[in-house]
């Protein structure tokens, strides 16, 4: 089946630091969804994205869908103790009439004070 | 206000009993899925359901068993026929059809099998 190979798995930061995370595939996605996961708590959608090439803000996050449409990068602008968490990437395709998603491995955010 | 709810947020189970998880949403959603999401991994499809009386297997059905006989309910019956229960397992909604239908999730329930 599908795979999302998202990178890096974890990240320690400091506070105030910008944040780079991207997911990459081998097979072409008609949307990319980034989700932020708290501990314990079930996914917080971010940002969609549905246009090759598109770039999307939402505060201090932006989101870009790849031309190829096989991957995308999400960036966090000046970290925040409430960044903290495990941020998935989800890439939606079309399969047997439904709308799928195909999620990554997820990249865990510490950030020191 | 519209969300999904799931219930209950943790639960305990002796081997080789059944066990069913409520996912419950009042978005209006016509799509409803279960994920099980395993320590450092991402969330895996177990099935989905489209309308109402009508769903399919995802990625990991074995095991598992679902109902939609509600537009609002989509419970998940883990039977002891699973090897592996013990995980988080979180439901999600979407309105279908179209392009922008992304998926929301509810809370989550911690299954732990003793």
């Amino acid at each position: 089946g599908q795979q999302l190979n998202q990178s890096p798995q974890s990240m320690f930061i400091q506070e105030g630091e910008d944040v780079s995370m991207n997911c990459t595939s081998s097979s072409i996605f008609n949307t990319w969804l980034w989700y932020k996961q708290d501990p314990g708590e079930g996914p917080v959608l971010l940002i969609a994205l549905y246009k090759a090439g598109e770039l999307t803000s939402n505060g201090r996050l932006t989101a870009q869908f790849g031309i190829t449409r096989k991957d995308s990068f999400l960036n966090i602008s000046a970290s925040i103790p409430s960044d903290v968490g495990i941020y998935f990437c989800a890439g939606q395709l079309r399969e047997q009439g439904a709308q799928k998603l195909v999620f990554g491995q997820g990249t865990r955010l510490t950030i020191n004070p | 206000d519209g969300g999904i709810t799931q219930s209950p947020k943790y639960l305990f189970r002796k081997e080789g009993q059944n066990v069913t998880l409520s996912c419950e949403q009042n978005l209006n959603h016509d799509a409803m899925y279960w994920y099980r999401q395993d320590p450092g991994q991402g969330l895996r499809l177990i099935y989905y359901s489209q309308i109402v009386n009508d769903f399919q297997k995802g990625d990991i059905a074995e095991g598992y068993s679902v109902s939609r006989e509600k537009k609002e309910s989509f419970p998940l019956t883990v039977t002891s026929a699973q090897k592996n229960p013990t995980a988080f397992y979180l439901c999600a909604s979407s309105k279908i059809p179209g392009t922008y239908n992304e998926q929301f999730f509810g809370p989550g329930t911690r299954l732990t099998v003793l």
